[in-house]
């Protein structure tokens, strides 16, 4: 059972536009999410985190918005450039536990000039 | 900076050869993990370790095997490579062990 779930395979936006990418959850226990962007033959980096006890994080032209009763959360990127295409990956945990990073499958995103 | 650091970027193996992916990280990090990506599935846990000469199951064990002989290095071990063994692994360390985590650039197996 995915308990991380990004069901927007792909994305693509024009430059200059906002991106939003969507991650939904199902454990009621996690507490803590992560973004993270990989490009094709590299490992991926951290972007991004917000913890329970907010519900916006901002860092620059990216935003992580969450909905603790909806058990959803997004990342904003705006403005969109073409930089930014990459496959960005959800995470989460439950930030006092002892268990790893449950990560989403990615969505793809291809930003277009 | 937090550096993980994969042995091998790129490797072709044949079917049934024993292959070591080897990670080394230079953080001090108690915690290490192996991933594999592949398309569509996104990032699948395989094994990870808390503790030297520890290790624990991850979503998707089978076929593979791991050692943490010391705290820097944590190898993944394919005994056996078969076809669908042929993915992008990735291997990470963290301060937390629910926490965030710094990864290697991968290492891409193709097993022929």
């Amino acid at each position: 059972d995915q308990q991380v779930k990004q069901n927007s395979p792909s994305l693509s936006v024009q430059e200059g536009r906002i991106s939003i990418l969507n991650c939904d959850y199902t454990n009621s226990m996690f507490d803590y999410f992560l973004w993270y962007k990989k490009y094709p033959a590299e490992g991926p980096t951290f972007l991004i985190s917000i913890s329970s006890i907010k519900d916006k994080n901002e860092d620059g032209r990216f935003t992580v918005f969450l909905n603790k009763s909806a058990k959803h959360l997004s990342l904003h990127i705006v403005p969109s450039q073409p930089g930014d295409s990459a496959v960005y990956f959800c995470a989460a945990s439950a930030n006092s536990g002892n268990t790893p990073l449950v990560f989403g499958k990615g969505t793809r995103l291809s930003v277009i000039a | 900076d937090v550096k993980v650091t994969q042995s091998s970027r790129y490797l072709v193996k044949r079917t049934g050869e024993k292959v070591f992916l080897e990670c080394v990280q230079d953080m001090d990090h108690e915690n290490m993990f192996w991933y594999r990506q592949d398309p569509g599935l996104g990032l699948r846990l395989i094994y990870f370790s808390y503790d030297v000469k520890m290790k624990e199951k991850g979503d998707i064990p089978e076929g593979y095997s791991v050692s943490r002989e010391k705290k820097e290095r944590f190898s993944l071990i394919l005994e056996s490579a078969s076809t669908n063994q042929t993915s992008m692994y990735l291997c990470a360390s963290s301060f937390r062990r629910s926490g965030e985590l710094f990864f290697g650039e991968g290492s891409r197996l193709t097993v022929l």
